[in-house]
């Protein structure tokens, strides 16, 4: 089965260390998002990029977060420094983008859970 | 403090009944939708999508409804498992002129066996 793969899948750090999550999308897909899940917000749409390049990542403190596509299997989130707050589950999720009307289906990977302390 | 978080509406059904969980979009020129279920532990899975020309749409035992005029989504579940517990989640997107599926807040569903 084809499927988002993310590491680390948990992952437990100090307050002020760089956190660096990794996304291998489906291949072929050419849309890549990142979401953040937590009790309180939900899903919230981070970023995301269509055939690497960035296209939105308003939802994303730009401060600290910072989100790559280094090539078209991977996708990077680097949190630095990181903070209690940023505590959550963060999800990559690909989807295939193809020109015509109507949307496409995104499918998600299992996520990475962040503990800040 | 004490941790609020999201309320998030419940559906409790019996085991072989059949579950409703209803979901209220935003946008009217959302033009695309789809269901995802989301189990402990685990990402968001696709269940079924549907398309704005469309009302409805059938799957392996679930069925989407979209009713436009109201900015109403449903999801039917036919005789429901226990394997079905889970928070099911809409999604929306422009489809044409934009990339991002808004998410609603989410259902919990529980079956009881």
């Amino acid at each position: 089965d084809a499927r988002v793969t993310q590491t680390p899948r948990h992952k437990v750090t100090e307050m002020g260390q760089e956190v660096t999550m990794r996304c291998q999308p489906i291949l072929g897909h050419n849309t890549v998002f990142w979401y953040r899940q937590t009790m309180m917000q939900g899903l919230e749409l981070l970023a995301y990029f269509r055939n690497r390049a960035p296209l939105d990542d308003s939802g994303m403190p730009k401060d600290r977060f910072s989100a790559e596509m280094p090539d078209a299997t991977l996708a990077t989130l680097k949190i630095q420094p990181s903070e209690p707050r940023d505590s959550a589950v963060y999800f990559c999720a690909s989807g295939l983008r193809v020109w015509a009307p109507g949307g496409h289906t995104i499918y998600f990977g299992e996520g990475s859970w962040l503990t800040v302390v | 403090g004490e941790n609020v978080g999201l309320h998030l509406p419940t559906l409790s059904v019996q085991e072989g009944d059949n579950s409703i969980i209803n979901c209220a979009y935003s946008n009217s020129a959302s033009d695309y939708f789809i269901w995802y279920k989301q189990e402990s532990g685990k990402g968001p899975q696709f269940i079924i999508d549907i398309r704005s020309n469309m009302d409805k749409r059938q799957g392996q035992r679930v069925t989407v409804l979209l009713n436009k005029t109201v900015k109403h989504l449903s999801l039917q579940i036919a005789a429901t498992q226990p394997g079905d517990s889970a928070v099911y989640f809409c999604a929306e997107n422009l489809g044409n002129t934009g990339n991002q599926f808004y998410f609603g807040t989410g259902t919990s569903l529980t079956v009881i066996p």
